[in-house]
């Protein structure tokens, strides 16, 4: 089976500008997350969708949202791009929202540097 | 509200020797625990997870974790290290259906293998 993949890896972009990353998990999964990871703040969740619907928020501001299409492939956005937003930016998905065989696999990151 | 605490940002280690990495937690219902591992420029790779079964759990590349109710952890062990160890590693909590796919993440470990 094919992982989860992320396009695209690498990404520079200019303060005030938007962006679009995509995720596309692995077969049959339904729930797609994301996370942001830099040095200063760890790994921090940004949302989860489930069946096309928002299921979880994480305490981010207004300028980054989300997506997910009827295939389950996913994207965030990030608009008004600031310094602060430079990042790896991590996918993940699952096949359930939890129960003893739920797991979360996670790609490879888009890495975000804005300048 | 979860969160998890990871003892030692640096951890070294001989190789041959035993590996520690400390993880405890905080969950307001029974917790699903998880560690993971980062090599440079990719993304998080799932060793192992704890789901209210076992409480001894074993995962890949020779790494095993104990969940200890009592003691609110899930640290992590390896009988001898391996230079391919090398990289930093994530405790992740999640609360099942009451947080959905919703990962909360420690600072991470970084591990240092000596030859």
């Amino acid at each position: 089976k094919a992982g989860v993949t992320q396009t695209p890896r690498y990404l520079i972009k200019t303060r005030g500008q938007q962006v679009t990353l995509s995720c596309s998990p692995i077969s049959g999964h339904r729930s797609v997350s994301w996370y942001q990871q830099t040095p200063g703040q760890g790994l921090q969740f940004l949302f989860e969708y489930f069946s096309e619907t928002q299921r979880n928020k994480g305490n981010f501001p207004g300028r980054f949202s989300g997506r997910q299409f009827s295939n389950s492939r996913s994207e965030m956005n990030v608009s008004t791009l600031e310094l602060g937003d430079s990042a790896l930016y991590l996918c993940a998905s699952s096949h359930s929202r939890g129960g003893s065989s739920y797991e979360q696999y996670f790609g490879p990151g888009t890495r975000l540097t804005v300048t | 509200a979860q969160s998890v605490t990871q003892l030692g940002s640096h951890v070294s280690v001989s190789e041959g020797a035993l590996v520690l990495l400390r993880c405890n937690y905080s969950s307001s219902v029974p917790p699903y625990l998880f560690w993971y591992v980062q090599y440079p420029n990719q993304g998080l790779q799932l060793l192992l997870k704890y789901t209210s079964a076992a409480t001894l759990v074993k995962g890949i590349n020779g790494f095993e974790a104990e969940f200890k109710k009592s003691e609110t952890s899930f640290h992590l062990t390896k009988p001898s290290a391996h230079m391919s160890d090398a990289a930093e590693y994530f405790c992740a909590v999640s609360e099942g259906e009451t947080s959905g796919s919703r990962l909360t993440f420690g600072e991470g470990t970084q591990l240092t293998v000596n030859p």
